[in-house]
Order: structure tokens, then sequence, then C-alpha cells
């Protein structure tokens, strides 16, 4: 059973530009929930898919925003970043939304 | 809103020592709560949880017991490995329409030979 896989693993950006994170969800798995996770800090819900659609949505502007494909692997984009968007970004699945989430390994992104 | 607090680390400890590492939780209504280990360079894994109140959750000589009436959680093993070294998240989960986590901000615990 193949788990919960996201790209790139580190990435390096200029403020202002825009990021797109990916992330494939465990197999037979419906939901996906994305948090931000700042140096020393605890991770941060950003939102949360099901079966396509944005079901939950945390305390990040609009310029977070994210997708959730047929297959339900998903996307988090960010528009002009800047330099507190520097995280480790975690994507996690669930089967249904109330259940047990799956966490990938991350992907690190800093703006400089 | 809900909130989760842990002690601050890092935590030190020598092989073998008992551990306890203290979380306590805000919230209204009847959250489930967890713990998750994440190792250097690697995501979240899910330790333990316990869904309603006096829940023990227990995996690889961890356990914790979810206390209502002092709205905790806190985490123990009985000896601690070296391989134990790494950053602990206690988290709560409200199970009303959509869920979320909430994390602590972790522990670090560091274990030596």
């Amino acid at each position: 059973e193949t788990g919960v896989t996201q790209s790139p693993t580190h990435l390096i950006k200029t403020r202002g530009q825009q990021v797109t994170l990916r992330c494939s969800s465990q197999s037979g798995h419906n939901t996906v929930s994305w948090y931000q996770q700042a140096l020393g800090q605890g991770p941060q819900f950003i939102f949360q898919y099901y079966r396509e659609e944005e079901n939950g949505r945390g305390n990040f502007p609009p310029r977070f925003s994210g997708l959730q494909f047929p297959n339900y692997s998903s996307e988090l984009n960010v528009n002009a970043l800047e330099l507190d968007d520097s995280a480790l970004y975690l994507c996690a699945s669930s089967l249904e939304a109330n259940t047990e989430a799956f966490f990938g390994q991350g992907t690190r992104l800093t703006v400089v | 809103g809900d909130s989760v607090t842990q002690m601050e680390g890092p935590v030190t400890l020598s092989e073998e020592a008992f551990l306890t590492i203290n979380c306590t939780y805000t919230a209204t209504g009847y959250p489930s709560l967890f713990w998750y280990v994440q190792y250097p360079g690697e995501g979240l894994q899910l330790l333990l949880k316990a869904t309603k109140a006096d829940d023990k959750g227990s995996n690889k000589g961890f356990e914790a017991t979810y206390r209502k009436e002092t709205t905790s959680f806190h985490l123990e093993k009985g000896s601690v490995q070296v391989s134990d070294s790494a950053v602990y998240f206690c988290a709560l989960r409200k199970d009303t329409g959509f869920q979320k986590l909430v994390f602590g901000t972790g522990t670090r615990l560091l274990v030596s030979p």
C-alpha cells in the first residue's frame, strides 16, 4: 500500500512569486488536509478537501488556495509569497473526513 | 477557541529513564486526543489516541490517559531508548462538522546512551 507522498521535498522561492505543492493521497482515501508547520511550532490547519470540494478552512488568507482531483490527489497553491510563508507544508489523507489522518513527509518551502 | 498546551522542551533523559510529557487542552465538547511523533526530516506519525474520557491510548510502550476532569493527556513511557529521540506533538480533534487537528507546539525529546 502506497502512503502519502508529497512533491517536491524542498523548494526555494522569491518573495512575491507563486508556488504549487502536490500531494498524492493514500490509496482509497478521499479526504486531504493541508497543514503549515513553521520552524519550532506545531502544524496549523490550512484547509481540507473531501471528494473534490473544500470541506473546511483555517485562518489563512485567500492567497492560499487548493484543489483536489478526481483521483483525490491534491494541490496547495500560494500566491504572492511572503517571507513568513517559509515553513514545512504537510499533507494528510484519510479514508473519510472523520477518520485517522496519515501524513506525508512534507515539503520544505523557503521564501527569500 | 480550541487549543493545546505542551510542556516546553527539550526534555533530556538518559536511556532507560522514565518519561512524562505534559499536555493540557482547552475545548468545548468532547474532543478526541492524539499524540503524534516527528522524527528528523520526516512527517508526523500517529503514536496513540483516545476518543473519550478515561480511555487509555498505548503503543510501543507509550501510554496516555484522557483525563476530562483535568483536561489533560500526558504522555508517559517507563523506559526510553535512544531511538525515541524525536519531537512529540499533542493534538485534539473535534468530531463535529469538518474535522481538523489542533496541535500543541511540540516537545523535543533527547535520549542519550
